[in-house]
């Protein structure tokens, strides 16, 4: 597509339910991150998927959060047994390559899922 | 390790001043340092990337930024605000060109009229 869609665009649960978030980056981008943001906060680093490559999970806050990119293409963040400290827009990125010092590697990000924990 | 402050989680200026968001880093290694901006209810877009070269980069909607050095600064810059320059703008800072970004806490800008 012509820029990277994220759905839902707000999202109110319950303490203790799973949530899914999606992200659809733009079409031929090899690069694909999330990343939290949280009132008052900076962009905090969640997952990075390149290619058919192992993703990067080091940003995960704990084993309640999972991600999943299908055929290279749309990503799924999982949040189970959400807490009240996950309520945070999660925002997703994507770029043409994961590194490099040319324009490959600028992030173009989603309008993120809005993410309210009652 | 790599890090990124900025100072001022909120700045105020009248329109047409002079915008002054600041940045500072530290790397171990060259960097590549990126503004970004957040307008409301929508994903951050870039201003503007200093990877290598000059150091004055000049960006969209008329900021630029200087890379310096030896203050391990990276500040945004704007002669004159306008006021739909009011938003969000995230400094953010990778290691060499690789994947991963370190982004600041973000300075929210406001325009007085």
């Amino acid at each position: 597509g012509a820029g990277v869609s994220q759905s839902p665009s707000n999202k109110v649960t319950e303490k203790g339910k799973d949530v899914e978030l999606r992200c659809d980056p733009i079409s031929g981008h090899t690069a694909l991150y999330w990343y939290r943001q949280s009132l008052g906060q900076g962009l905090e680093f969640l997952i990075y998927f390149q290619g058919n490559s192992a993703p990067d999970k080091s940003g995960l806050p704990s084993d309640r959060f999972s991600a999943e990119r299908t055929g290279g293409s749309v990503s799924t963040l999982t949040i189970q047994r959400t807490q009240q400290e996950d309520s945070a827009v999660y925002l997703c990125a994507s770029s043409l390559y994961g590194g490099g010092a040319s324009g490959a590697n600028v992030l173009t990000f989603g309008a993120g899922s809005r993410l309210t924990v009652l | 390790a790599q890090s990124v402050t900025q100072l001022g989680s909120h700045v105020s200026v009248s329109e047409g001043a002079l915008v002054l968001l600041r940045c500072n880093y530290s790397s171990s290694v060259p960097p590549y340092l990126f503004w970004y901006v957040q307008y409301p209810n929508q994903g951050l877009q870039l201003l503007l990337k200093y990877t290598t070269g000059a150091t004055l980069v000049k960006g969209i909607n008329g900021f630029e930024a200087e890379f310096k050095k030896s203050e391990t600064s990276f500040h945004l810059t704007k002669p004159s605000a306008h006021m739909s320059d009011a938003a969000e703008y995230f400094c953010a800072v990778s290691r060499g060109g690789t994947y991963k970004y370190i982004f600041g806490t973000g300075t929210r800008l406001k325009v007085l009229a």
